[in-house]
């Protein structure tokens, strides 16, 4: 069975840091590029950051570049999302996504909050 | 990032057929197609609908994508009640090198 497991979320103050991680399972993890997306409270979805599969590219959203840092560890079968800088309209459920959105985790929560 | 605009909600009676759009611009939608995702309340996305419009496994045939120039369509036919759900479109930008997601559209079936 094809599962991502996120985990990593919690409570961290503003300008704090947070390392999230996405463990997968059941497929070949090197063959597809790994996605980054969050939903704030009550919100519609944004993409935060991918990762390509075997090309090493890398891609952000302006509202996280020079903070966030992605990265993956294919011998480990895990995505790794590292949150610098911490605001507090980073407030969101995280989600790790496969390829094209075909798989999701169920998500992880990140609240920066004084 | 702009995003891709999708109407807020959509209203339809049981059975019936909703069509939700999805309006980007040449380097998204017109470019590369949508897909289109399904998400129930406190639950994770699904993909009903890759860009090029075709449905994974297990999703059913009542959903249809489709594309016209830059607005890509989600088609719902014989709508059921579990069809409530917010859905949402998504698109590579070949301009901005990111993904753009739709703003999202709440169905409900009366």
């Amino acid at each position: 069975e094809v599962q991502l497991v996120e985990s990593g979320g919690g409570l961290v103050k503003p300008g704090g840091s947070l390392r999230l991680s996405c463990e997968a399972s059941g497929f070949t993890f090197s063959d597809y590029g790994m996605n980054w997306v969050r939903q704030a409270p009550g919100k519609g979805l944004e993409w935060v950051s991918s990762y390509s599969g075997t090309s090493n590219y890398i891609f952000y959203a302006d509202s996280v570049k020079g903070r966030f840092t992605i990265s993956r560890d294919n011998a480990k079968n895990s995505l790794y999302l590292q949150m610098n800088s911490l605001r507090v309209e980073d407030t969101a459920v995280y989600y790790c996504a496969r390829g094209v959105f075909d798989t999701w985790g169920q998500g992880t929560l990140v609240n920066v909050s004084s | 990032q702009a995003g891709l605009t999708q109407p807020p909600s959509v209203s339809k009676g049981l059975r019936q057929t909703a069509t939700l759009t999805c309006t980007g611009n040449s380097n998204n939608v017109g470019n590369q197609g949508a897909a289109w995702l399904q998400q129930y309340q406190g639950h994770p996305p699904r993909l009903l609908s890759s860009r090029n419009n075709n449905r994974p496994s297990g999703i059913s045939e009542r959903f249809s994508a489709s594309r016209s120039g830059d607005t890509a369509s989600l088609t719902i036919t014989g709508l059921q009640p579990e069809d409530e759900a917010d859905y949402y479109c998504s698109a590579w930008d070949s301009s901005l090198s990111t993904y753009v997601f739709g703003t999202g559209t709440k169905v409900t079936v009366l």
